[in-house]
């Protein structure tokens, strides 16, 4: 069965240092997502892509945050300069079309130090 | 702000009994349901969703009922299992850029 890969699946990145999270959709989705859960929180929005430009975004989707889609295969977020409150798990998902299921990775752990 | 929530943060069963996860949720205008598990270590796995204009859908072992009238949603696990055990959130959609609301969480735990 076709799924969302994520890597790394784990990061750890010094204060202020920029990262790169990388996802690949599954293929023929034309939908992509990034979600972030914070320990023991519940899983929270981030940003929506379709047609190569965002379509919705979350006030947590700050300047620090961006998304791009560099070829046809990967999707992937960056964080300008990270924070400590940016530790969390980060989910990709991606769906075939927008009012459909969105199916998620296993996530990619951020951690801050 | 409106969100999703979950009634019972944690639901204990027994194996071969049925399940039932409750989600309450306030926006009116969310028109699409989804269910997901999480088992530790990986991401939400989709397991059932329903569309405001059905009130029951049927999965495998699974059924989702929707109540607008009382913003309402249960995810009923059938035979319970004890590959079943992980953590349950509901997900509204409502935006035009398809974001999903999700609660937070039931952890459903199967004894043998």
């Amino acid at each position: 069965e076709p799924e969302v890969t994520q890597t790394p699946s784990h990061q750890v990145t010094q204060m202020g240092q920029e990262v790169i999270l990388r996802c690949v959709p599954i293929s023929n989705h034309l939908y992509f997502y990034w979600y972030r859960q914070i320990l023991g929180q519940k899983v929270e929005f981030l940003v929506s892509f379709y047609n190569n430009e965002i379509s919705e975004k979350s006030e947590i989707f700050d300047d620090q945050f961006s998304v791009e889609r560099p070829d046809g295969s990967n999707f992937t977020l960056k964080i300008r300069s990270t924070k400590l409150e940016d530790s969390a798990m980060y989910f990709c998902a991606s769906s075939y079309r927008g009012n459909q299921p969105q199916h998620f990775g296993d996530g990619t752990r951020l951690s801050i130090l | 702000g409106e969100s999703v929530g979950l009634h019972l943060p944690t639901l204990s069963v027994q194996e071969g009994d049925n399940s039932i996860i409750n989600c309450a949720y306030s926006n009116s205008a969310s028109d699409y349901f989804i269910w997901y598990k999480q088992e530790s270590g990986k991401g939400p796995q989709f397991i059932i969703d329903i569309r405001s204009n059905m009130d029951k859908r049927q999965g495998q072992r699974v059924t989702v009922l929707l109540n607008k009238t009382v913003k309402h949603l249960s995810l009923q696990i059938a035979a319970t299992q004890p590959g079943d055990s992980a953590v349950y959130f509901c997900a509204e959609n409502l935006g035009a850029g398809n974001m999903l609301t999700f609660g937070g969480g039931t952890r459903l735990m199967v004894k043998p």
